[in-house]
């Protein structure tokens, strides 16, 4: 059964700090990893999009990288911001697409 | 264009009382996805349509728990004789089709409290 962990549950940073996310999943047989942002009391927000063949994926200052064999991924945020402040959840992709989420970062980027 | 919408976004409702969920996917997205958020518990998979049929609704908790899509575009998930533990935030999401390489894109949610 996949799993999906993140590390750390929680991360409080000064404004301007770069910073990374951890996501690991048990399972290696995946077709994609996502990361989301959600806000609170809000839906999630797709930030990027990994196929399984790929090994990186970059949107502004939004960096994921993806190891499939070793079962990792992580989230690089250069220099942050207070708009940043969200939980950040990565999900790998199943067989029939449904999403396997891990439990989340919450980060909190102080002014 | 639009996004994926859900009513109501809030619903609160008594133990034991029957309740229904809306999702509107993004037109011409012919996958669609119900997930459940609940504190202590993340994320949960429900159950996924391609077009009107369900082929896998293996994260349904309980046969209180059903869902039906017709014309390939609008769900409604019924919830039978609501339980507290069912108090949660249900997420819909659509795609274009199901599987490789497509993402999902999620709407606000409907928070449900049962009381």
């Amino acid at each position: 059964k996949q799993e999906v962990t993140q590390i750390p549950a929680a991360l409080s940073v000064p404004e301007g700090e770069n910073l990374v996310l951890n996501c690991s999943f048990t399972d290696s047989a995946i077709y994609n990893l996502q990361w989301f942002r959600q806000d609170p009391g809000k839906g999630l927000t797709s930030l990027l999009l990994i196929q399984s063949s790929q090994r990186e994926q970059t949107s502004g200052r939004l960096n994921a990288s993806l190891d499939k064999s070793s079962g990792r991924s992580t989230l690089y945020i250069a220099a942050s911001q207070p708009g940043d402040s969200a939980t950040y959840l990565c999900a790998v992709t199943g067989n029939t697409g449904k999403l396997i989420f891990g439990q989340g970062t919450t980060l909190q980027v102080k002014p | 264009g639009a996004g994926v919408s859900q009513s109501p976004s809030n619903k609160v409702t008594e133990k034991g009382k029957d309740v229904e969920l809306r999702c509107d996917p993004i037109s011409g997205h012919t996958a669609l996805y119900w997930y459940r958020q609940s504190l202590g518990q993340g994320l949960e998979f429900l159950i996924y349509f391609q077009g009107n049929s369900a082929p896998d609704k293996s994260g349904l908790p309980s046969d209180r728990f059903s869902a039906e899509r017709t014309g390939g575009s609008v769900s409604t998930l019924t919830i039978q004789r609501t339980q507290q533990e069912d108090s949660a935030v249900y997420l819909c999401a659509s795609s274009y089709a199901q599987g490789l390489g497509y993402e999902q894109y999620f709407g606000p949610g409907t928070r449900l409290t049962v009381t």
